[in-house]
């Protein structure tokens, strides 16, 4: 089955505690990107990927890191996290970059920082 | 900023009556996507429409476009109250040398009570 999943799907952690957020396709996409969703603010873009080892800031990047050293994975890492990057995270996934190609969502990640 | 703005907020409907909402966004676009997120789950694609459309269907969804008005609106025929969900818009920018990126608004919430 086509997917993107991605773990843990909930995570409560302290504030500083470094955590990583996995993420997985399995449709040999080009494109992988990382979204927060807060109420009110709708979906802004973290940082997105073009290809293995291409990666690029989003809208919001301040306090996060990524990698692509494989085609299918795209890790979300957050060194020092803090109160405000409480969120709910999603990955995604296209064949290509842009808007003639639909994205693939993942089932998303609850992160609480206290 | 966002490029889509989803119009009503938030929409409530009975079942069998149909649902609109509307997106609208500032520059000219490439193309332009309707996804819907259940509660907290993560998008899933429903219907893309290019600049060069004026209208798509799928099943019992109906897409508009006005690139004069800079506008599109989602019809769904009939509803569901398995419709529940929130729907998103999501558009490029022509131009804009950020590789096409798809921006979402902050999507329009719709019940559908029995």
């Amino acid at each position: 089955e086509a997917q993107v999943t991605q773990n843990p799907r909930y995570l409560i952690t302290v504030t500083g505690k470094k955590l990583t957020v996995t993420c997985s396709q399995n449709m040999n996409h080009e494109y992988m990107s990382w979204y927060r969703q807060d109420p009110g603010l709708g979906l802004r873009q973290i940082y997105y990927s073009m290809n293995v080892e291409v990666t690029d800031k989003g809208d919001v990047p301040e306090g996060y890191k990524v990698s692509r050293k494989e085609k299918r994975n795209f890790p979300l890492i957050l060194e020092s996290p803090s109160p405000n990057q409480t969120s709910l995270y999603f990955c995604a996934s296209s064949l290509y970059p842009g808007s003639s190609y639909e994205q693939y969502f993942g089932p998303g990640t609850r992160l609480t920082v206290t | 900023s966002q490029q889509g703005e989803e119009d009503p907020q938030a929409l409530s409907i009975q079942e069998g009556e149909n649902a609109t909402m509307n997106c609208s966004y500032k520059t000219s676009i490439n193309n332009l996507q309707w996804y819907r997120q259940n509660s907290g789950r993560g998008l899933v694609h429903l219907i893309l429409i290019r600049s060069n459309e004026r209208e798509k269907h799928s099943g019992r969804l109906r897409v508009t476009l006005d690139t004069s008005k800079k506008s599109s609106s989602l019809l769904i025929t009939a509803s569901r109250a398995a419709d529940t969900a929130s729907y998103f818009c999501a558009t490029d920018a022509v131009n804009t040398g950020t590789a096409s990126k798809l921006t979402f608004g902050t999507g329009t919430r719709l019940q559908v009570t029995l």
